[in-house]
């Protein structure tokens, strides 16, 4: 069983929509949690970044932890064309150079 | 002005060689990381490297060497390249401050190899 699961779509939306992206974990040592996106033949960026459960938002996007329940989302508002990525949930138990673990990534497309 | 950047971008070669690929970056962070996405864009560290010194070394075949001569440079060498190494490799720094919102790892653009 992977560490991290993550749906990788494809997701295909129209322009405007509210985009949901998930991941679940079965580590409980995580305590950091990371959104990258990725745009096709570039490097990740690291897009959100949560710590402790509840919500975090920056713009249009919302990242949302639920420890409880092992859970992390990315919603992304009124989405637009230039969202067209994948985006890859990443998580980590320290700091200082420890590994992120990644999930497979799901890929978003935002149709004009 | 590029922070993390890779040499080569694309690699192409055959079955048995040995190639390189170099990652410099110029943010002046003191850990430097190599990781593997696979075709499904599954992406698994290989190696961490903080101030020269090897921290993390996943469960990697030991056709994988990497060399870090110092904090801005990590380097990897791969011997006797097989079919399975094709995928796009990423070199990754990040700054130990203790501090998780600040300890960001930044990602260069890749390095596309296909072995034939």
């Amino acid at each position: 069983q992977k560490e991290v699961e993550q749906d990788p779509g494809p997701l295909s939306v129209p322009e405007g929509a509210i985009v949901s992206l998930n991941c679940t974990y079965s580590n409980s040592a995580f305590q950091y949690f990371m959104w990258y996106r990725q745009y096709s033949r570039k490097g990740p960026e690291l897009l959100m970044y949560t710590y402790s459960s509840g919500n975090k938002e920056d713009g249009r996007f919302t990242a949302q932890v639920d420890k409880s329940s092992k859970y992390i989302s990315l919603f992304i508002r009124d989405s637009q064309p230039s969202d067209s990525a994948t985006y890859l949930c990443a998580m980590t138990w320290g700091t200082s150079g420890s590994r992120l673990t990644f999930g497979e990534g799901t890929q978003l497309t935002v149709n004009p | 002005d590029t922070a993390v950047s890779q040499t080569p971008k694309y690699l192409v070669t055959q079955m048995g060689n040995d190639k390189s690929i170099k990652c410099e970056q110029n943010l002046g962070h003191d850990t430097m990381y190599w990781y593997k996405q696979d075709s499904k864009k599954f992406l698994k560290i290989m190696f961490s490297y903080n101030n020269k010194e090897l921290i993390i070394n996943e469960t990697v075949p030991n056709r994988f060497s990497p060399k870090s001569p110092d904090k801005a440079h990590l380097n990897l060498h791969i011997n006797s390249l097989e079919l399975g190494d094709s995928a796009v490799y990423f070199c990754a720094s990040s700054q130990a401050t203790g501090r998780p919102s600040t300890d960001t790892q930044y990602f260069g653009p890749g390095t596309r190899l296909t072995v034939l």
